[in-house]
C-alpha cells in the first residue's frame, strides 16, 4: 500500500478483554516496529521484525503481549486480560531494512481499556 | 541518563522567528532521525541523517558526529508548525530510540 495502515484506529475494551491490533506495512518492507506512547509519556520500543522473525522482542511489557508477523507482511499485535496501564496510542512504523532508508509511520491505534 | 537528550522541552515562538531545537545522545549510532507529531496526529518523519546537513523547505537539520549533538532549525515560523519534535537515533535496522520530544509552538 501506500503507507502503513493500522487497525482499528479506536479500540475502547473491558479491563480483563483481550485485543488484536493490525498493522499492514508498507509493501516490501521487510522491517516492521511497534511502539506505545502512553498519555503524556514518550515513545516506548514493544518489538522488530525482520521478516517474519522477532529479533528484537525485548520492549513486550509482560507476558499478556505478543506480536506475529505473517508472510512478510501484516503484523498482529495481541494483548491478552488488558488492564488501564495498557491504555496508550499503540504506532507501527515500517522500513525498507539494512537502516539505510527512513521509518514509515501508521496512524496508530488509540486503546482505552475500561 | 537517558541515551538520546532533547533541549529545550518546550519552545514558545511569534511567527516569523527562527527556531532551533538540540538534540544530543550518547551512543554509537549509524543514523539520526528528526520527526514531527502534531496534536492527535501520527508520526511523520522529517530527516535521517548520517552526516552533514539537510534542507527540506523551511526545516534544516544538522548533525555533528563527533559531538553526537545534531540540530533541527525552523526558518520563518508560522503557526502550522506548532507539533512535537522528537529527534530519535537508531544502529542498522534496529529500533529507534528516542528522545522525550520538544513542544513548539509558534503564535500568529
Amino acid at each position: 500500500g501506500a503507507g502503513v495502515s493500522q487497525s482499528p484506529s479506536n479500540k475502547v475494551t473491558e479491563k480483563g478483554k483481550d485485543v488484536e491490533l493490525r498493522c499492514d506495512p508498507i509493501s516490501g518492507h521487510t522491517a516492521l516496529y511497534w511502539y506505545r506512547q502512553s498519555l503524556g509519556q514518550g515513545l516506548e520500543f514493544l518489538i522488530y521484525f525482520q521478516g517474519n522473525s522477532a529479533p528484537d522482542k525485548s520492549g513486550l511489557p509482560s507476558d499478556r503481549f505478543s506480536a506475529e508477523r505473517t508472510g512478510g507482511s501484516v503484523s498482529t499485535l495481541t494483548i491478552q486480560r488488558t488492564q488501564q496501564e495498557d491504555s496508550a496510542v499503540y504506532l507501527c512504523a515500517s522500513s525498507s531494512g539494512q537502516g539505510l532508508y527512513g521509518y514509515t509511520f501508521g496512524s496508530g491505534t488509540r486503546l482505552t481499556v475500561v | 541518563k537517558n541515551e538520546v537528550e532533547q533541549s529545550p522541552q518546550n519552545l514558545t515562538a511569534q511567527e516569523g522567528e527562527f527556531i532551533t531545537i538540540n538534540c544530543s545522545y550518547s551512543v554509537g549510532i549509524s543514523a539520526l532521525h528528526w520527526l514531527q507529531q502534531h496534536p492527535g496526529g501520527g508520526i511523520v518523519s522529517l530527516f535521517m541523517l548520517s552526516s552533514g546537513k539537510k534542507k527540506h523547505g523551511r526545516l534544516i537539520a544538522t548533525i555533528n558526529i563527533q559531538e553526537k549533538h545534531s540540530s533541527l532549525h525552523i526558518t520563518a515560523s508560522h503557526p502550522r508548525d506548532s507539533a512535537v519534535y522528537i529527534c530519535a537515533v537508531s544502529r542498522g535496522s534496529e529500533k529507534l530510540v528516542f528522545g522525550k520530544g520538544t513542544k513548539l509552538t509558534v503564535n500568529p
